[in-house]
């Protein structure tokens, strides 16, 4: 079964404080992995996706094969980074995301 | 450049009665996703359209239904409403030069409320 898991609903963190937001996911073969954002009044976007091992806005995620893990990690959080983040996985037809519930995270000062 | 736009924004129906959402593709894009998303859940795929054609669909009952345009803009119509199809419907395009690099360009959505 192809199945992305946000364990947390909510992550509050201070300013300046790492930042871990976690995704597991179940996918047989080599998965594709994204994270998506909301900020507050924004449309959902996208913020990094495994495959071109970017950093966005200070944002990284490693792909862990043998934790079926694609945690989203930040050294240190700033107020601006507080929004929904969403996990996504492509399904094996390609053609769709299968998304995560998401996880809400607030930087507070 | 003229983003992902949904039509209406916000619409109250009754159980069994049938609704229509609209949305345009951003310039450029050829491939439309729908999705749906419940309250306190993440987007759930319901079908793609790519040129006019369902190019896939997700786990939704054959009420939901479908159409692609000419101009790429697209409809998302559900017949025989039902209390659950309570929601926030999705609209996403993806670039005409890359359909599955996995970015979607997300609309603001549709909320439909059935009573």
């Amino acid at each position: 079964a192809q199945r992305v898991t946000q364990p947390e609903k909510l992550l509050s963190v201070f300013k300046g404080a790492p930042v871990e937001l976690k995704c597991n996911y179940s996918y047989s073969g080599s998965p594709e992995l994204f994270w998506y954002v909301q900020y507050s009044r924004q449309r959902l976007q996208l913020l990094l996706r495994h495959i071109s091992r970017e950093s966005i806005k200070g944002f990284t995620a490693d792909l862990n094969k043998g934790e079926t893990s694609f945690h989203l990690k930040k050294p240190f959080a700033q107020e601006e980074d507080s929004a929904m983040y969403y996990c996504a996985l492509r399904d094996q037809a390609g053609t769709a995301l299968i998304f995560g519930k998401g996880t809400t995270l607030s930087v507070s000062s | 450049e003229t983003g992902v736009t949904q039509s209406p924004t916000h619409l109250i129906k009754t159980r069994g009665q049938q609704v229509t959402l609209r949305c345009s593709s951003q310039s450029g894009h050829n491939t439309v996703s729908w999705y749906q998303q419940a309250l306190g859940q993440g987007p759930q795929f319901i079908f793609q359209y790519y040129r006019e054609e369902e190019n896939g669909r997700g786990n939704f009952p054959p009420r939901f239904s479908g159409l692609q345009f000419p101009n790429y803009s697209s409809e998302l119509n559900v017949n025989a409403l039902e209390l659950d199809d309570s929601a926030l419907y999705l609209c996403a395009s993806s670039p005409t030069s890359n359909p599955n690099t996995g970015e979607l360009f997300f609309g603001e959505g549709s909320r439909l409320t059935v009573l």
